[in-house]
C-alpha cells in the first residue's frame, strides 16, 4: 500500500509562471516532509523541507504548504525556470524510533518550457 | 554531493554472479541507507543503517545484505544476481531527517 503518492506523473507550465505539485500521503504517524529534486543521471538532492507543526516553509522561489487534516502537501516553484525541469520526489518520515527513514512518493515529472 | 560517492558508476554483470557496490562518505553522518530506483517505482528502501555495525532490512530486501565496518563505508551485496536486481541503485546519508545523496549505480544484470 503506497503511504506517499504523488498522483501526477508529469506536469508541464511556462517559464514565469507557477508550478504547483502535490503529495498526499495516508499514515498519520508522518511529522515530517521533504521535497526532492532529480536530475537525469544524478542523484536526488534535497530541496525544502517541512515540519508537521508548520502549515508553510518558504525558500526563494520554493514554498511548501501542509495541511494535515487533509494529509496533503504541495510544492510551489514561482517563477518557475527551465533549470527546474526535473523529477520531484515527495518524501515523509516520522520521529519516535524510525531511524529516519524516508517513504518517497513516486515522482513528478515538471518540464517548464521556455 | 561530492562528501558521497559510489563505485562503480556503471556495472555489467551476468545472472548468478555477486555484487558488491560501495558507498563512502566524508561526511561522519551515523546514518546511511540503500535505494533502488526503477521506473514506476520511484526510490526503494533497501537497506539501512544506523551506526557502525548496525543495519535493518527495507522494503525491497529480499536477496540483498549490507554491511558496515566503519562510519565511513556501507557495502551492498547482491550476492546472486539476477535480472529484476537490474537498476539504478543510490546511496544516502544523514545525521536527522534530511537525506543526502550520491551519484548513483546503473547495474546491469544479464
Amino acid at each position: 500500500d503506497q503511504q506517499v503518492k504523488q498522483n501526477s506523473p508529469s506536469l508541464s507550465v511556462q517559464e514565469g509562471r507557477i508550478s504547483i505539485l502535490n503529495c498526499d500521503y495516508t499514515n498519520s504517524m508522518f511529522d515530517y516532509f521533504l521535497w526532492y529534486k532529480k536530475y537525469p543521471a544524478e542523484g536526488p538532492t534535497f530541496l525544502i523541507s517541512i515540519s508537521s507543526i508548520k502549515d508553510k516553509n518558504e525558500d526563494g522561489r520554493f514554498t511548501v504548504f501542509l495541511n494535515k487534516s487533509a494529509k496533503h502537501l504541495s510544492l510551489h516553484i514561482v517563477p518557475s525556470q527551465p533549470g527546474d525541469s526535473a523529477v520531484y520526489f515527495c518524501a515523509a518520515s516520522w520521529d519516535g524510533g524510525s531511524n529516519y527513514k524516508l517513504t518517497f512518493g513516486k515522482g513528478t515529472l515538471l518540464t517548464v518550457n521556455p | 554531493d561530492a562528501g558521497i560517492t559510489q563505485s562503480p558508476r556503471h556495472k555489467v554483470t551476468e545472472t548468478g554472479t555477486p555484487v558488491t557496490l560501495r558507498c563512502h562518505q566524508t561526511e561522519n553522518h551515523r546514518y546511511m541507507y540503500w535505494y533502488r530506483q526503477d521506473p514506476g517505482h520511484g526510490l526503494r528502501l533497501i537497506h539501512y543503517s544506523y551506526g557502525v555495525k548496525d543495519t535493518d532490512k527495507g522494503e525491497v530486501s529480499d536477496g540483498y545484505s549490507v554491511s558496515r565496518s566503519k562510519t565511513e563505508d556501507f557495502l551492498l551485496t547482491l550476492e546472486s544476481a539476477t535480472s529484476s536486481q537490474t537498476s539504478v541503485y543510490f546511496c544516502a546519508t544523514s545525521m536527522r531527517y534530511e537525506q543526502y545523496f550520491g551519484p548513483g549505480t546503473r547495474l546491469t544484470v544479464t
